[in-house]
C-alpha cells in the first residue's frame, strides 16, 4: 500500500488566479493520476502524470488549464490556472503500481469566488 | 472507453438492514475494485476481485465478481452507521492502467 498526502487541504481563491496542488507519496509508484470530484459524485479523471514527461490528458482537459509536473516517482503537482467559479471542486491525486489498486490522497477542496 | 454502471445511486436505510450495490458493464474487465469514500476524505480501497465467480468477504461486506467478469456486487449485512459513505466500483479500462469509475452509490445508514 501507499500513503498519499496533498497540500493544501482546502483553499479559497479569486477568479483569474492560479493554484498549485502538491501530491506526495510515501513510496515509489508507477502511475499517478489527478481527478476532479463534485461532493457526493464520482471521480472524473483529469490526467495521468508521467514521470519526466508531459502528462496524458483526458478528453475535455488541456495542459494550458491544468499543467501537471511529475519530477520523480513519489511527487506530482497539479496547477489549476486562470480559475473561474466552475473550477470549484475537490481535486484528488492517486498512486498505483498495478492496475488492480489505487491509493488516494485526502483531496484538496477548492472554492473559487 | 469501458463504462461501469452502478445502482442504486442513492440508498437510505436503517441500522440492521441488508443491502446490495451493483456494478455492471457490457465490457469484460480484468479486475474490479470497490472503494468507500467518507466525507472529506479520499476513496479507500476495500477489495479487488480478479477471477470470474470470485467471492470475497470483508467482515459484513461480501463482494462478488460475475462469471463473465462484466459485473460485480457488494452486499452489506446488518448495516451500521459507520458504513455510511460513497461506494465506488472501478476497473482498468482497455487493458491499461487507466481506471474507469462507476457513478457511485451514496449510502446513508440511520441509527
Amino acid at each position: 500500500s501507499a500513503v498519499i498526502s496533498q497540500k493544501p487541504s482546502r483553499d479559497i481563491c479569486q477568479r483569474g488566479t492560479s493554484l498549485t496542488i502538491q501530491c506526495q507519496v510515501d513510496s515509489q509508484v508507477t502511475m499517478m493520476f489527478w481527478y476532479r470530484q463534485q461532493p457526493g459524485q464520482s471521480l472524473t479523471l483529469i490526467a495521468t502524470a508521467n514521470q519526466g514527461s508531459e502528462a496524458t490528458y483526458e478528453s475535455g482537459f488541456v495542459i494550458d488549464k491544468f499543467p501537471i509536473s511529475r519530477p520523480n516517482l513519489t511527487f506530482s503537482t497539479l496547477t489549476v490556472s486562470n480559475m473561474s467559479p466552475e473550477d470549484s471542486s475537490i481535486y484528488l491525486c492517486s498512486g498505483a503500481s498495478t492496475a488492480n489498486e489505487q491509493y488516494f490522497g485526502p483531496g484538496t477542496r477548492l472554492t473559487v469566488t | 472507453t469501458q463504462l461501469l454502471e452502478q445502482s442504486p445511486q442513492f440508498l437510505s436505510i436503517q441500522e440492521g438492514e441488508n443491502l446490495t450495490v451493483y456494478c455492471n458493464s457490457s465490457s469484460v474487465f480484468s479486475s474490479l475494485q470497490w472503494y468507500r469514500q467518507e466525507p472529506g476524505e479520499g476513496p479507500v480501497l476495500l477489495v479487488t476481485v480478479v477471477t470470474g465467480g470470485e467471492v470475497k468477504k470483508l467482515k459484513r461486506l461480501t463482494f462478488q465478481f460475475g462469471d463473465a467478469r462484466k459485473d460485480s456486487s457488494l452486499h452489506i449485512t446488518a448495516a451500521q452507521p459507520g458504513d455510511t459513505g460513497l461506494y465506488l466500483c472501478a476497473g482498468p479500462s482497455g487493458g491499461s492502467y487507466i481506471p474507469t469509475f462507476g457513478r457511485g452509490t451514496s449510502l446513508i445508514v440511520h441509527p
